[in-house]
């Protein structure tokens, strides 16, 4: 298993521009997520999915949004990059269920950078 | 929502010491895991700990639910085990983990 994987591994944007980090998970996971971590600040939520076709806002939503069309894919697209998103992002993925099966696993993250 | 913090926020230790990290959290939680995460970036699982006593090595955590805290003790403290460590949370209520802040480690050699 290849386990949770993002591409690309570092962008670079200018203001206004709009892209899409992807996430893929070969677990057959049905929660993934996307978080943002910025220094001092840990790692905020961005948006989740607990199935496919299923999506929900987390802590910090704004000027993001996000699709699943297939249980392996989980792509967040920036509709216009701001200074402000210039962040480590990590796509994260876990099986629903009882306590037994409850662990996360990250992907290696996208470092972003926007000017 | 539920609010997690730990401490230390730094820690610098020389190798060889031991150390003991902590994270509180405000409600009742049905998961808790601990991560670290290497200086390369890359997060790493080092436990699942909803309650009770785990050891890894030279790692091991205890989480005391009822009193809604969680340790984590390293032993023997090596330059590798350099990073931030998080502790990360889930109410029944919700789906997806709240993290705290972090405690950055660094083991000098």
């Amino acid at each position: 298993n290849a386990g949770v994987t993002q591409t690309p591994k570092f962008q670079v944007l200018k203001t206004g521009q709009s892209m899409t980090l992807q996430c893929a998970q070969d677990m057959n996971h049905e929660y993934m997520s996307w978080y943002r971590q910025d220094p001092g600040m840990g790692l905020r939520l961005i948006h989740y999915s607990v199935g496919a076709g299923i999506t929900d806002q987390g802590e910090v939503p704004n000027g993001y949004n996000v699709s699943r069309s297939t249980t392996e894919d989980f792509p967040l697209r920036l509709l216009s990059a701001a200074p402000s998103q210039t962040s480590v992002y990590f796509c994260a993925s876990r099986l629903a269920g009882g306590p037994s099966v409850d662990e996360q696993f990250f992907g290696p993250g996208t470092r972003l950078t926007v000017l | 929502g539920i609010q997690v913090e730990q401490s230390p926020p730094d820690l610098i230790l020389q190798e060889g010491a031991n150390s003991t990290l902590r994270c509180n959290f405000s409600d009742s939680v049905n998961n808790l895991q601990w991560f670290h995460q290497n200086p390369w970036g890359q997060l790493i699982n080092l436990f699942y700990i909803p309650s009770g006593t785990k050891q890894n090595g030279r790692l091991s955590a205890t989480t005391v639910a009822t009193e809604r805290y969680s340790l984590l003790y390293i032993s023997s403290s090596q330059t590798t085990d350099s990073g931030v460590y998080f502790c990360a949370v889930r109410t029944g209520g919700s789906y997806i983990p709240t993290f705290g802040r972090g405690t950055s480690l660094i083991v000098h050699p």
